[in-house]
């Protein structure tokens, strides 16, 4: 297994299901970050972990739950969601944030009906 | 606010050509602007720049940093249909490694 993986790659909710995306890297990465990217919009930065701590959220509404447990891992828990939250989910790490390439991993893309 | 902006947002060119995608950028604390380019799904990373005036170059793509204007161009000389993409500019602001992206500019190289 290499990189950044993420599941499910896609997923369909209705707008009261209960889901969760997950993120995993293999890279030895201590910092990791939940992307949103809509049609015809720039990507969109959610949350930052840093050696399992939050340290960013970007004004995210709290229907969506970011988790942590380790720095291997990171989740997307997502409730009550609503149409216009459909985009692609991107994941990605860094050895840390102070270092500033990140690698993505291919998303999940997501439809709420 | 911190922003980016890429120009065009959208080129048509044919196989052999040489194109520039433009990056330009107003951020508090910058400390390094990313290229990337995304195909179908995740970016992938081309480059990264903290310096001005220092090409970066791999293959036939290069890239270079103008601190003073702000600004930074991705290069692609004789392109070839597999450079089709969405080519993502990225700023870094603080050490908290949160990214500012640009809107992309896609790319199509017709055969």
């Amino acid at each position: 297994e290499t990189g950044v993986t993420q599941t499910p790659r896609h997923l369909v909710m209705g707008m009261t299901n209960k889901k969760s995306l997950k993120c995993e890297q293999h890279l030895g990465h201590n910092a990791m970050y939940w992307y949103k990217q809509s049609a015809k919009k720039p990507l969109e930065l959610m949350f930052v972990y840093n050696f399992k701590e939050q340290t960013e959220n970007n004004s995210v509404p709290s229907r969506f739950s970011p988790e942590c447990p380790n720095s291997s891992h990171l989740f997307l828990h997502l409730h009550t969601l609503q149409p216009e939250d459909s985009a692609l989910y991107l994941c990605a790490s860094s050895q840390d944030t102070r270092t500033d390439t990140q690698y993505f991993g291919p998303g999940t893309r997501l439809t709420v009906l | 606010e911190d922003k980016v902006v890429q120009s065009p947002l959208s080129l048509v060119v044919h196989e052999g050509d040489t194109v520039t995608l433009n990056c330009s950028y107003e951020v508090t604390n910058f400390r390094s602007l990313l290229w990337y380019k995304q195909e179908k799904k995740a970016p992938t990373f081309l480059f990264m720049l903290t310096s001005s005036g220092i090409e970066k170059k791999s293959g036939r793509l290069s890239s270079i940093l103008d601190k003073k204007e702000l600004f930074s161009i991705l290069n692609i000389t004789a392109t070839q249909t597999g450079d089709s993409a969405v080519y993502l500019c990225a700023v870094e602001a603080g050490n908290t490694g949160k990214l500012i992206f640009g809107q992309g500019t896609t790319l199509q190289v017709k055969p």
